[in-house]
């Protein structure tokens, strides 16, 4: 299977800031990465596909980049809606695998 | 616009079965592979399986294989989560969520949780 690394697990900072989470495939997985959102009591809500591909209706201060094994998400500038987990998921093989997730927290 | 609605909440005794349902609509039911997935409390996100509907074919994590079982009918829209066995592990919220020829996940359920209490 395909391990799924995020960093870091909890991340602090304010509205305003510019973040990045990182994602490491245990193994090359081309682009086929995904990103998505979740808010406590929440299904989680798709935002990156293809490692860069935005989805329609996500705001464009989300951004994916990376292949291979080593993939980011960045937030350029944090908003109120912005305070929640992150999961980075592989499609490239099965089993598809979830990052453990990181926690974006207001500072 | 794309619904998924799951079927409510479970509480089951361990060794007991649960089935979850998942029913479409919105777009053409055999055109979207369906995913399962599932989180227990304050837990991440878990990838159980992939149900094709157009032609019924699966694909199960290791870890499940021999307890879950994922189904369609295509007359209702409608995709069918079993897992047997239950223990308190189970304990979860369950999703479906739907993806094109099983590639990034588009559209979620609302979810379904399972209790597995004695």
């Amino acid at each position: 299977d395909i391990q799924m690394t995020q960093s870091p697990s909890t991340l602090s900072a304010s509205v305003g800031d510019r973040v990045t989470i990182t994602c490491r495939a245990s193994q090359s997985i081309s682009s086929w990465l995904a990103w998505y959102q979740q808010k406590p009591g929440k299904a989680p809500k798709l935002l990156i596909y293809k490692a860069s591909s935005l989805e329609s209706g996500v705001p464009s201060r989300f951004s994916g980049s990376g292949s291979g094994t080593e993939f980011t998400l960045t937030i350029s500038s944090l908003q109120p809606d912005d305070f929640a987990t992150y999961y980075c998921q592989q499609y490239n093989s099965y089993p598809f695998t979830f990052g453990q997730g990181t926690r974006l927290e207001i500072k | 616009q794309v619904q998924l609605v799951q079927s409510g909440a479970e509480v089951k005794k361990p060794g007991a079965s649960v089935k979850v349902s998942c029913k479409a609509s919105g777009y053409t039911f055999t055109s979207y592979y369906m995913h399962w997935v599932r989180q227990a409390p304050g837990q991440g996100l878990e990838w159980m399986g992939i149900i094709n509907p157009s032609g019924g074919s699966t694909s199960y994590a290791q870890k499940f294989q021999g307890r879950v079982t994922m189904t369609r009918d295509t007359s209702t829209s409608t995709v069918y989560m079993e897992l047997s066995s239950l223990r308190s592990e189970d304990t979860a919220v369950y999703y479906c969520a739907s993806s094109v020829a099983g590639t990034q996940m588009d559209y979620w359920g609302q979810g379904t949780l399972v209790t597995v209490s004695s």
